[in-house]
């Protein structure tokens, strides 16, 4: 069954150092996003990315975050600097269109201390 | 803006019993609306999903019903089993953003067996 993949699956960062998720989404899903969780609480919308564009951004998505599809399978979000808060699990999930079923993948841990 | 949120933030309940898990959301213009699970360590899990001109659907063991007049949702899982244990989240989309799935805060569900 076609799963999303990200990786890597815990990263552990400084404050102030950039840090690169990366996520391969479902082969022929053409809608891309980024939630993340912090523990225990709800999952919340980062991003949307669809055409080689962002549709749609949260607050949270400020001028420290970015992502990126490099290549034709590959898509990825990036935070310039990182901040304490910034410690959460890292989602990615596609679509195939518009619709409400994303598929996720496990998520990224990342730690900022 | 987020509307959706959550009456109970855990349940418990017998395995074999009917789970009834509840959402309430705020924005009349929530034209759709999905009910995800969250299993420990991993993503969300797509279940069942209802447009707003419906008030009734049904899947495999679960039904979500659309309450419009009082802005409220709920899944029921029937015969629930000890692999139901997780947290569900009620999420929706706004007619103005459908790449924009936001989620609820979450019910954890364990199931006693």
């Amino acid at each position: 069954e076609p799963e999303v993949t990200q990786t890597p699956s815990h990263q552990v960062t400084q404050m102030g150092q950039e840090v690169i998720l990366r996520c391969v989404p479902i082969s022929n899903h053409l809608y891309f996003y980024w939630y993340r969780q912090i523990l225990g609480q709800k999952v919340e919308f980062l991003v949307s990315f669809y055409n080689n564009e962002i549709s749609e951004k949260s607050e949270i998505f400020d001028d420290q975050f970015s992502v990126e599809r490099p290549d034709g399978s590959n898509f990825t979000l990036k935070i310039r600097s990182t901040k304490l808060e910034d410690s959460a699990m890292y989602f990615c999930a596609s679509s195939a269109g518009i619709t409400g079923e994303l598929f996720f993948g496990e998520g990224s841990r990342l730690t900022v201390l | 803006g987020e509307s959706v949120g959550l009456h109970l933030p855990t349940l418990s309940v017998q395995e074999g019993d009917n789970s009834i898990i509840n959402c309430a959301y705020s924005n009349s213009a929530s034209d759709y609306f999905i009910w995800y699970k969250q299993e420990s360590g991993k993503g969300p899990q797509f279940i069942i999903d209802i447009r707003s001109n419906m008030d009734k659907r049904q899947g495999q063991r679960v039904t979500v019903l659309l309450n419009k007049t009082v802005k409220h949702l709920s899944l029921q899982i029937a015969a629930t089993q000890p692999g139901d244990s997780a947290v569900y989240f009620c999420a929706e989309n706004l007619k103005t953003s459908y790449d924009k799935v936001i989620f609820g805060p979450g019910t954890s569900l364990s199931v006693i067996p």
